[in-house]
């Protein structure tokens, strides 16, 4: 079993959209962050959380330390934001969820 | 400020072959951390160098090895290249190596292909 769990593992979405991607993990954790990679290769990181919400232009990102529990919030979206999402946690080494692969239709 | 660069960005070898990859952090940062990424695997941790000692490692076979300088440039290496190491080969940089406690910095990676 995969110490972190992301859903969905696709997700289409019109433009405009509101996006939510989930992330779960089962291990005790000191941050949580949120990957984003785009066809290529290229990872660029988006977020670090060890509590509570942050948000950066249409992206917002929060998490729930008591329940092992982080979502990323994508508020008006565009089809630029299509990419690969990865949630990764900071335990011992870190470990990464699977990813949810986004596409936003124009 | 010039950004993480890895070279090669690609490389074709055969089964049993040895290869060296490189990565060059950002100026100033200390910490640079090796991933592999697969379809079938995904991301997977490989090891984390700081001020050239390494600090972490996951689990990955001993054919897997790795090594900083002064400069803190990485390098890692992989003997005895079996089918399975075809990935692409990420590294990332940080500025005072507190683990993941701060914000990554990605290279574009090196896409080995095993032959």
């Amino acid at each position: 079993k995969n110490e972190v769990e992301q859903s969905p593992q696709n997700l289409t979405a019109q433009e405009g959209e509101f996006i939510t991607i989930n992330c779960s993990y089962s291990v005790g954790i000191s941050a949580l962050h949120w990957l984003q990679q785009h066809p290529g290769g290229g990872i660029v990181s988006l977020f670090m959380l060890s509590s509570g919400k942050k948000k950066h232009g249409r992206l917002i990102a929060t998490i729930n330390i008591q329940e092992k529990h982080s979502s990323l919030h994508i508020t008006a979206s565009h089809p630029r934001d299509s990419a690969v999402y990865i949630c990764a946690v900071e335990y011992n080494d870190m470990r990464f969820g699977a990813g949810t692969r986004l596409t936003v239709k124009p | 400020k010039a950004g993480v660069t890895q070279t090669p960005r690609y490389l074709i070898k055969t089964r049993g072959q040895q290869v060296t990859l490189s990565c060059s952090p950002i100026s100033g940062h200390r910490s640079v951390s090796w991933y592999q990424q697969t379809p079938g695997q995904g991301l997977q941790f490989l090891f984390e160098y700081f001020s050239e000692t390494q600090r972490n490692k996951g689990n990955f076979p001993g054919r897997f090895s790795g090594r900083q300088f002064s400069n803190s440039r990485s390098e890692m290496n992989v003997s005895t290249l079996e089918l399975g190491d075809s990935a692409l080969y990420l590294c990332a940089s940080s500025f005072s190596g507190v683990g993941w406690q701060e914000t990554q910095y990605f290279g574009p990676g090196t896409r080995l292909l095993v032959l």
